[in-house]
C-alpha cells in the first residue's frame, strides 16, 4: 500500500526551529514529487512548496519563499519541512502529499496524515 | 499563479438533493482540475482528476465537468456521509499548484 507517514505533533516557542518529516511507504520514493500544504486552524489548503527527491529539485509558493526549507533523502524515503525562527502565525496543520502524474496531468493523492505544529510562549 | 475561485463558500443540503460546486480559474487551465473532500480532522481526499476522472473506490453519484475556465463538481443524491469542505486544484503550473478557497457541505 502507498502511503505517507508524517512526523508527530509539535508544540515549540517563538523563536525555535523546527524540522517534520513525512516518510513514503510502498513506492519509488525518489521518482514522485512531494508536496507541503499548510491548514491554518479553520482556514483552507494553502501550497506551500515541492521537491522532487530524486535530485531535490525545490520549487516554493512566493507566499512561503524564505520562510521555510524544504529537504529530502531520498536513502530513507524521507521529505523534511523546517522551519528556523517559528512565529505563532506558524500554528498549523501540515500535510505532505505526493503528486502523481497521468497523461501530463498531475494530482495529490496520497496524502500524509498531517502534522499538527503549534507555537506558543 | 493561477488563482481558483470556489462558489458557493457554503451551503447546506437535504439527503437526496443535487448539489453543485463551482469552481473558476483565473486562467484557462484545459482539464488540469482535481477535487478533494476533506471530512474534520483528517487529510484531503482526492475524489476526482483531470476535470471528470472518478477515482478508484469513490460514489458514482460525485461527476466533475468544465474545461479551461470553468468547473464543476456535482453530487447526484447527496448522502449523510457527504458532508465536509471541497477544494478544487489546478495542476495546470505543476509542480506549483493552487487550491480553490474551499465549499463547505453541510447535511439539513
Amino acid at each position: 500500500e502507498v502511503q505517507l507517514v508524517q512526523s508527530g505533533a509539535e508544540v515549540k516557542k517563538p523563536g525555535e526551529s523546527l524540522k517534520i518529516s513525512c516518510k513514503g511507504f510502498g513506492y519509488s520514493f525518489s521518482t514522485y514529487w512531494i508536496a507541503w500544504v499548510r491548514q491554518m486552524p479553520g482556514k483552507g489548503l494553502e501550497w506551500m512548496g515541492i521537491i522532487y527527491p530524486g535530485d531535490s529539485d525545490t520549487r516554493y509558493s512566493p507566499s512561503f519563499q524564505g520562510q521555510v526549507t524544504i529537504s529530502a533523502d531520498k536513502s530513507i524515503s524521507t521529505a523534511y519541512l523546517q522551519w528556523s525562527g517559528l512565529k505563532a502565525s506558524d500554528s498549523a496543520m501540515y500535510y505532505c502529499a505526493r503528486q502523481q502524474y497521468k497523461s501530463g496531468i498531475g494530482w495529490f493523492d496520497p496524502w500524509g496524515q498531517g502534522t499538527l505544529v503549534t507555537v506558543s510562549s | 499563479d493561477i488563482q481558483m475561485t470556489q462558489s458557493p463558500s457554503s451551503l447546506s443540503a437535504s439527503v437526496g438533493d443535487r448539489v453543485i460546486i463551482t469552481c473558476r480559474a483565473g486562467h484557462r487551465i484545459s482539464n488540469y482540475l482535481n477535487w478533494y473532500q476533506q471530512k474534520p480532522g483528517k487529510a484531503p481526499k482526492l475524489l476526482i482528476s483531470a476535470a471528470s476522472s472518478l477515482q478508484s473506490g469513490v460514489p458514482s453519484r460525485f461527476s466533475g465537468g468544465g474545461s479551461e475556465t470553468d468547473f464543476t463538481l456535482t453530487i447526484t443524491g447527496l448522502q449523510s456521509e457527504d458532508f465536509g469542505t471541497y477544494y478544487c486544484q489546478q495542476t495546470y503550473s505543476a509542480p506549483e499548484v493552487t487550491f480553490g478557497g474551499g465549499t463547505k457541505v453541510e447535511i439539513k
